[in-house]
């Protein structure tokens, strides 16, 4: 399978407990995002990876989450002292920079969390 | 005005017909636009991008942008039970932003 790879695909926590979860990209795509969706609503945006530079993080990632993308392939998303508001599912999507129009952002199969 | 919206349905269709779904946008996510469709529990699947004015046609989808109007839409002809999934719009500013979503249309297929 050359597509998009998340691990694990359900997580079941306690409140307070950390969290990681892991994403590979398709192989040749160097940039990599992550969102998180929530029942009745799309995706939102939280993150995202050129390679291994983080350059852009949105108001919805509170310091609670960390993502790291060491080497710029797979990436990771950490979220500490978990609360019940994050139970979601994780979306990781990566795409291959183009010049001069906007990537084509390719789904993983998400992480389903839930916070118990 | 919210950044991308659709409205969120039930849109039932009969088997055969044409499926016509919408999305309105704002100024800030202008330049790109995707349509996803998502089965429920999965992830979004790319069902086509379009960037410029007018239509763009791949197998039974075409989709439609007019910028004037800040509106896109899907059209899904010869529709099947297996088109019956959300259908989920998204809006770029363009280059390496972040996708911007609606909540979503879902859609219906009657047999």
């Amino acid at each position: 399978d050359t597509g998009v790879s998340q691990d694990p695909r359900h997580k079941i926590t306690k409140r307070g407990q950390n969290v990681t979860f892991r994403c590979d990209p398709i192989s040749e795509h160097n940039r990599l995002y992550w969102y998180r969706q929530t029942l009745g609503q799309g995706p939102e945006f939280l993150t995202y990876f050129q390679n291994e530079a983080q350059l852009e993080k949105s108001r919805l990632l509170s310091d609670r989450f960390s993502a790291e993308r060491p080497k710029g392939s797979f990436s990771t998303l950490e979220i500490q002292r978990t609360e019940q508001g994050d139970s979601a599912m994780y979306l990781c999507a990566s795409s291959l920079e183009r010049a001069r129009s906007t990537d084509t952002q390719y789904f993983g199969p998400g992480t389903r969390l839930t916070v118990l | 005005q919210k950044e991308v919206e659709q409205n969120s349905g039930p849109l039932s269709v009969p088997e055969g017909a044409i499926a016509s779904l919408n999305c309105t946008y704002s100024d800030r996510v202008s330049q790109s636009f995707f349509w996803y469709r998502q089965y429920s529990g999965k992830s979004p699947e790319l069902i086509m991008s379009i960037y410029s004015n007018g239509d763009k046609e791949d197998g039974r989808f075409t989709a439609q942008l007019n910028k004037a109007s800040q509106y896109v839409s899907l059209l899904i002809r010869d529709s099947q039970p297996s088109d019956s999934a959300t259908y989920l719009c998204a809006g770029s500013g363009g280059g390496a932003d972040g996708l911007t979503f609606g909540k979503g249309t879902h859609l219906i297929i009657q047999p």
